[in-house]
């Protein structure tokens, strides 16, 4: 059964800093791997989309790569920002037509 | 990218009353569609895959009979939580899946519906 880890659980920085989010899974069989981001109270905002033959995606401070084989992926913000707290969610799909695996996610704060 | 509309976004309601909650893609087709229980600073999970024009397929532990997903067509599932009670109240969330497939199997989610059971 797919487990994924993700650490931090939680972490907080001042604004500017670049940093890093970990995500583990268990079983490196995936057909992509997505990280979310999650307001307080609201739905799931996709942010990068990574497929298992990829080995990284970027989106404007947004980097994410996957290390497939040894069930690794890393979400990079940089130049961090106080609207960039929220909740980073990873998670992994085994096949197209099957759902999502997440973790816990990590609860992310930055501070002005 | 593409929408799910999910309705209401909160909602409180009595013990013993039924709620329905909908999940509508509004830009593209999908005969699969998820839907997942978040409990406050806990991650989400999977409660049952709605199948469109057939049953639902419920994980293990989720009542059938307390949840039923109705999936009537390629746009719309329903979630209805039937006799709530105070330990019901949840965030519910569904996601769906461009069934042609040109968002290389990327899932949308809905906004959540906060249900509240008192």
């Amino acid at each position: 059964k797919q487990e994924v880890t993700q650490i931090p659980a939680a972490l907080s920085v001042p604004e500017g800093e670049n940093l890093v989010l970990n995500c583990s899974f268990t079983d490196s069989a995936i057909y992509n791997l997505q990280w979310f981001r999650q307001d307080p109270g609201k739905g799931l905002t996709s942010l990068l989309l990574i497929q298992s033959s990829q080995r990284e995606q970027t989106s404007g401070r947004l980097n994410a790569s996957l290390d497939k084989s040894s069930g690794r992926s890393t979400l990079y913000i940089a130049a961090s920002q106080p609207g960039d707290s929220a909740t980073y969610l990873c998670a992994v799909r085994r096949t197209g037509n099957t759902p999502l695996v997440f973790g816990k996610g990590t609860r992310l704060s930055v501070i002005a | 990218g593409a929408v799910v509309s999910q309705h209401p976004s909160w909602v409180i309601c009595k013990s013993g009353t039924s709620v329905k909650i909908e999940c509508r893609s509004l830009d593209f087709q999908a005969t699969t569609m998820f839907w997942y229980r978040q409990f406050p600073k806990q991650s989400l999970m999977l409660m049952a895959t709605s199948n469109e024009g057939s049953k639902a397929t419920y994980e293990q532990g989720v009542e059938k009979d307390k949840f039923l997903i109705n999936h009537a067509s390629l746009t719309l599932s329903t979630l209805t939580v039937t006799s709530a009670h105070p330990e019901d109240s949840s965030f519910y969330i569904c996601s769906a899946r461009d069934s042609k497939g040109k968002s290389s199997g990327e899932a949308f989610f809905g906004q959540g519906t906060r249900l509240t059971v008192v």
